[in-house]
């Protein structure tokens, strides 16, 4: 079974320029979240989509954040204009939904992302 | 939001030695996940354990669900068990949302 793709794996970009972030779960998987890692701490999720519909945004920092997954398969994150407190590993990671319970989370192997 | 404490924060152990790592929430939860975060980054399942025990190999888990806690043992330890454990927590409605712990970084010496 394939697991969860991301690409790039790293990026580096100068502060206020943009930057996109793309996702594939594992096939099946209708529950897909973006998570914000920063050197040291644990992840912090950003947004949480089942199917393409969002069920939590709550920590997405909106003015300058924004996710898609318009066919309910994978899913861009974007950040529109990078600040320096932005470099962190972007994890994404997918699980099972019955009901609407999510079962356990695989996560990617994360994109590295540096502004200077 | 649920409060994710781990314990300890820091853990240094001979190769072959033991260890219990703890993680305490503060609230009730649906699901609770145990991650082994590798030196490249990765994070790894280990155990899907919202009560019980479980055991892989040289890992267990137990979970209490009512008083709001788990625990990850790790037996006979080896170097490539280095690097920083997670717990997640999935909070009851609304949202499903997953808290993480702040890990416990581990490092196993030769």
């Amino acid at each position: 079974e394939a697991g969860v793709a991301q690409s790039p794996r790293y990026k580096i970009i100068e502060k206020r320029q943009s930057v996109a972030f793309w996702c594939n779960p594992i096939s099946g998987h209708a529950t897909l979240y973006w998570y914000q890692q920063i050197l040291g701490q644990g992840p912090k999720l950003l947004i949480q989509f089942q199917n393409n519909g969002v069920v939590d945004d709550s920590q997405l920092p909106k003015d300058r954040f924004s996710a898609e997954r318009l066919k309910g398969v994978d899913s861009t994150l974007k950040i529109q204009p990078a600040k320096l407190e932005d470099s962190a590993v972007y994890l994404c990671a997918s699980s099972f939904l019955f009901g609407t319970a999510s079962y356990e989370q695989y996560f990617g192997p994360g994109t590295r992302l540096t502004v200077t | 939001g649920i409060q994710v404490e781990q314990s300890p924060p820091d853990l240094i152990l001979q190769e072959g030695a033991n260890s219990t790592l703890r993680c305490n929430f503060s609230d009730s939860v649906n699901n609770l996940q145990w991650f082994h975060q590798n030196p490249w980054g990765q994070l790894i399942n280990l155990f899907y354990i919202p009560s019980g025990t479980k055991q892989n190999g040289r890992l267990s888990a137990t979970t209490v669900a009512t008083e709001r806690y788990s625990l990850l043992y790790i037996s006979s330890s080896q170097t490539t068990d280095s690097g920083v454990y997670f717990c997640a927590v999935e909070r009851v409605l609304p949202g499903n949302q997953f808290y993480f712990g702040t890990g416990t970084s581990l490092t196993v010496i030769p």
